[in-house]
């Protein structure tokens, strides 16, 4: 069984700062993804990573895939209130993907 | 909208009787998956289709779940004798698999609260 691991599970913190949050396995994943959730919203795609070592940015957001491809982790620079929800990592496992618990981020004006 | 669509949004219903879910994807798609989420917790895989075939159940998919998508295009998840751990967001996604990746596009859930 293919396990994502998401720390921390929870995130408070005042507008402007950084921070990071971690997606870690123990299983090797062709492609690892990351999305944003909203309560009572489905989750919404923000990148996929496919190579070792990988870096994508978007705007304040950084994703990095570890070289094993077995973790990833997500920096946020100068948070702003409305990236406020629930950050999950997401695996490619066969057919399906398969979820993290998540980490709930709020932010704070 | 051209989103996922699912309905109902909300369903409040007693143990015992039955609910039937409705999703529709985005038209080109033909891959369509179905998710259950409890609070605290991320998606857990139910089943997914492609086209019209169900290629894949979890484990977690009891005898009294049964899901279908007739024509390749809308689908439907019911619960029969719904049980008080059935309450959930069930999730309904789909996408259009180009290559290794695969971007799913979900829905915003039918909140199902069994009471």
């Amino acid at each position: 069984t293919q396990l994502l691991e998401q720390s921390p599970q929870f995130l408070s913190i005042q507008e402007g700062e950084n921070l990071t949050v971690y997606c870690n396995s123990s299983s090797v994943f062709s492609s690892l993804q990351w999305y944003r959730q909203e309560p009572g919203e489905g989750p919404v795609l923000l990148v996929t990573v496919v190579t070792g070592g990988e870096v994508k940015k978007l705007k304040r957001l950084t994703f990095q895939f570890g070289d094993a491809r077995k973790d990833s982790s997500l920096h946020i620079t100068a948070a702003q209130t409305g990236d406020t929800g629930l950050y999950l990592c997401a695996g490619a496992g066969g057919n399906k993907l398969v979820f993290g618990a998540g980490t709930i981020l709020r932010v704070k004006s | 909208d051209t989103g996922v669509s699912q309905d109902p949004r909300h369903k409040i219903t007693k143990r015992g009787q039955n609910v039937t879910f409705r999703c529709d994807p985005i038209s080109e798609h033909n891959r369509l998956y179905w998710y259950r989420q409890t609070l605290g917790q991320g998606p857990e895989f139910l089943t997914y289709f492609q086209n019209e075939a169900q290629l894949e159940k979890s484990r977690l998919l009891s005898d009294r779940f049964s899901a279908e998508r007739p024509k390749g295009s809308f689908s439907t998840l019911e619960i029969q004798r719904t049980e008080q751990g059935d309450s959930a967001m069930y999730l309904c996604a789909s996408s259009l698999k180009q290559g290794h990746s695969e971007k799913l596009f979900f829905g915003s859930g039918t909140q199902l609260s069994v009471l």
